[in-house]
């Protein structure tokens, strides 16, 4: 069956590190990866896209990579902030489709 | 910016009541979704909708139907409310044809059913 997968564990981190999270998946072929914040309480909001013939994109302070062979994504922010501490969410998309199907996230806690 | 908006931030309902949660997103957007989170299970797709008055079934939608008789308001029905259905109901939208395919999302109505 269809598996995303997210840390379960909280990252926690010191600021001004780099933070990591990791996206895998099994029996999926996306056409792209989209990465999600979410604060307490609120919904998602949209962070970046990477698509599968993409390795990396950047963002200011973030990057996603896409390993399609690893079938990974990664997600780093640099000079992590506690502003930065949130619940970030991986959504794969296949192709020919424009839902996205979630990951259950990971939770950042950028300590000062 | 486009903005979605929820009717509620909190409600509290009764077993076997009807529930109504409205949705409405101000930038034109063709489709529109309904998710539940809870702890430990993410965000879970119940509906969703590609124009007006069209709708799809997603992965749970057991217990629920909508309603889109205009495309920037899409409402989600609990007919009779069950203590199960305590949960976060999320509401998005979304281009067909956007660069990115991005959701936005409303902040989110805290149902509990007693």
């Amino acid at each position: 069956s269809q598996k995303i997968e997210q840390n379960s564990e909280a990252l926690n981190i010191q600021e001004g590190k780099t933070a990591t999270l990791t996206c895998n998946y099994t029996n999926y072929s996306p056409a792209y990866l989209q990465w999600y914040r979410q604060d307490p309480g609120r919904g998602p909001v949209f962070l970046l896209l990477i698509r599968e013939n993409e390795k990396e994109k950047r963002k200011e302070r973030l990057k996603v990579t896409f390993d399609t062979t690893l079938k990974q994504s990664l997600f780093h922010i640099t000079a992590s902030q506690p502003a930065d501490s949130a619940t970030y969410l991986c959504a794969l998309v296949p192709g020919g489709s424009y839902i996205p199907t979630f990951g259950r996230g990971t939770s950042l806690i950028v300590h000062p | 910016d486009v903005k979605v908006t929820q009717s509620s931030r909190y409600l509290v309902k009764r077993t076997g009541e009807k529930v109504f949660l409205e949705c409405v997103q101000d930038m034109d957007h063709e489709n529109m979704f309904w998710y539940r989170q809870d702890p430990g299970l993410g965000l879970r797709l119940i509906y969703f909708s590609y124009d007006v008055k069209m709708k799809e079934k997603g992965d749970i939608p057991e217990g629920y139907s909508v309603s889109r008789e205009k495309k920037e308001r899409f409402s989600l029905i609990l007919e009779s409310a069950s203590t199960n259905q305590t949960s976060m109901y999320l509401c998005a939208s979304s281009l067909v044809a956007g660069e990115s395919n991005e959701q936005f999302f409303g902040p989110g109505t805290r149902l509990t059913v007693l």
